[in-house]
């Protein structure tokens, strides 16, 4: 069963801190995306990479960063986490060949900056 | 203003009705995803539909594309306890090649009651 795993489901950090979320997928997808989900606002997308090494910034990059040294990992970095992003962060990758099957989405990690 | 509007937010139906969800968009739609989301979770995908007048079934599920109106609407029969979730629509705005973002709507929070 193919699958995107984030490193934890639940995290909670503290203001200033520097935050590493990590996102794994095992289907050899070129595409990988960042979202955070907060209510009443649906998902928003944060960065997304097509390639390797390769970044795009979404709608709401502003005190994110992200990295991609391998295909099948993709991490979102806080570089000095605020309240304001608390919210579900959500990972999901897709493959240029078959857009029709959608995105795979990761669980989810629930991050609470206190 | 969201680019995808879903209506309702909320619907809270007896268990054994029918339910219809609907998902409209100020652009054009090249691309229209269904997702479900139970609560705290990742999206699990459902249907997509690429061409105006499609039509997708699965189990209880019908998804269709009205694509003049650039509208989608998700319907489901004799709900189950086990249908509740969060729906959400995702949609390409733009045509589909490479790398391209999906644009998310608010989502509708289904509660089935017994």
């Amino acid at each position: 069963d193919v699958k995107v795993t984030q490193s934890s489901r639940y995290l909670v950090k503290r203001t200033g801190e520097k935050v590493f979320l990590e996102c794994v997928q095992d289907m050899d997808h070129e595409n990988m995306f960042w979202y955070r989900q907060d209510p009443g606002l649906g998902l928003r997308l944060i960065y997304f990479s097509y390639d390797v090494k390769m970044k795009e910034k979404g709608d709401i990059p502003e005190g994110y960063s992200v990295s991609r040294e391998k295909k099948e990992r993709f991490s979102l970095i806080l570089e000095s986490a605020s309240t304001n992003q608390t919210s579900m962060y959500l990972c999901a990758s897709s493959t240029r060949w078959s857009p029709n099957y959608g995105y795979t989405f990761g669980s989810g990690t629930r991050l609470t900056v206190v | 203003s969201q680019e995808l509007e879903q209506s309702p937010q909320s619907l809270i139906v007896q268990e054994g009705k029918n339910l219809t969800i609907n998902c409209t968009s100020s652009k054009t739609l090249y691309g229209l995803y269904w997702y479900k989301q139970k609560y705290g979770e990742g999206l699990i995908f459902l249907m997509m539909l690429q061409k105006g007048g499609e039509e997708k079934s699965h189990e209880k599920i019908t998804a269709k594309l009205d694509e003049k109106k650039q509208q989608s609407s998700l319907h489901i029969t004799a709900s189950q306890p086990s249908h509740a979730g969060i729906y959400l629509c995702g949609a390409h705005l733009r045509e589909i090649q490479g790398a391209q973002k999906l644009v998310f709507g608010q989502g509708t929070r289904l509660t089935i009651n017994p």
